[in-house]
């Protein structure tokens, strides 16, 4: 099935460890979206990128760190520079930026113990 | 700069009743429009778009939404709601003239008591 696969689903990381998550597509799309999701404040984006090998900054990337070598995969990076990383991680894409709706994957949960 | 309100944080409503969650925006100039709904811990999955058209739109699982360009809303409606409705609901904006990924509002968390 065509889709967006996050994993893991949860990861538990200690204090001062980077860790990746990864965030594959077969719908074929250039965008790729990531954003982080904490209660009360909705969707903030993190990165996304229009196209392979480019990628852009959202509102709150500091911490944060992405690729996009393949088409299909934009994997982002939760540096030790992240103050708070403890958060629900969406990745998503897009056909097209400014008309096409967002597909997202399932999200992956970090907690930092 | 473009904005997305929800103003509610949470919407009770009891099931067969219509439902409405609201959604103002703001943008430079004319918007693209998302709803989008999300169960625990899962993604979220799209509803229904505003681009141009019809002001009004329907979506999935009996949804639909008003643009009103002069309120600058676009308030999420269904005439009769389910148990199973009960979620957290987005809406999303993107200027037309801008070339930057959609911003969403802060979530309207629905609850549909039986």
């Amino acid at each position: 099935d065509g889709g967006i696969t996050q994993s893991p689903k949860y990861l538990f990381r200690k204090e001062g460890q980077n860790v990746t998550l990864s965030c594959e597509q077969n719908l074929n799309h250039d965008a790729m979206y990531w954003y982080r999701q904490d209660p009360g404040q909705g969707l903030r984006l993190i990165y996304y990128s229009q196209i392979v090998n480019d990628f852009q900054k959202g509102d709150i990337a500091e911490g944060y760190s992405v690729s996009r070598e393949k088409k299909e995969s934009f994997p982002l990076t939760v540096t030790s520079a992240q103050k708070n990383p403890t958060a629900f991680y969406l990745c998503a894409s897009s056909g097209q930026l400014n008309t096409g709706e967002l597909f997202f994957g399932e999200g992956s949960r970090l907690t930092v113990l | 700069a473009q904005s997305v309100a929800q103003p509610e944080d949470q919407v009770n409503v009891a099931e067969g009743n219509p439902l409405t969650v609201k959604c103002t925006y703001s943008v430079s100039g004319n918007p693209y429009l998302f709803w989008y709904v999300q169960y625990p811990n899962r993604g979220l999955q799209f509803l229904l778009k505003y681009i141009t058209g019809d002001n009004l739109v329907k979506g999935s699982y009996g949804f639909e939404a008003e643009f009103n360009k002069s309120q600058t809303s676009f308030h999420l409606k269904k005439p009769s709601a389910l148990v199973s409705d009960s979620a957290l609901y987005f809406c999303a904006v993107r200027d037309i003239a801008g070339n930057t990924p959609l911003v969403f509002g802060k979530g309207t968390r629905l609850s549909v008591i039986a």
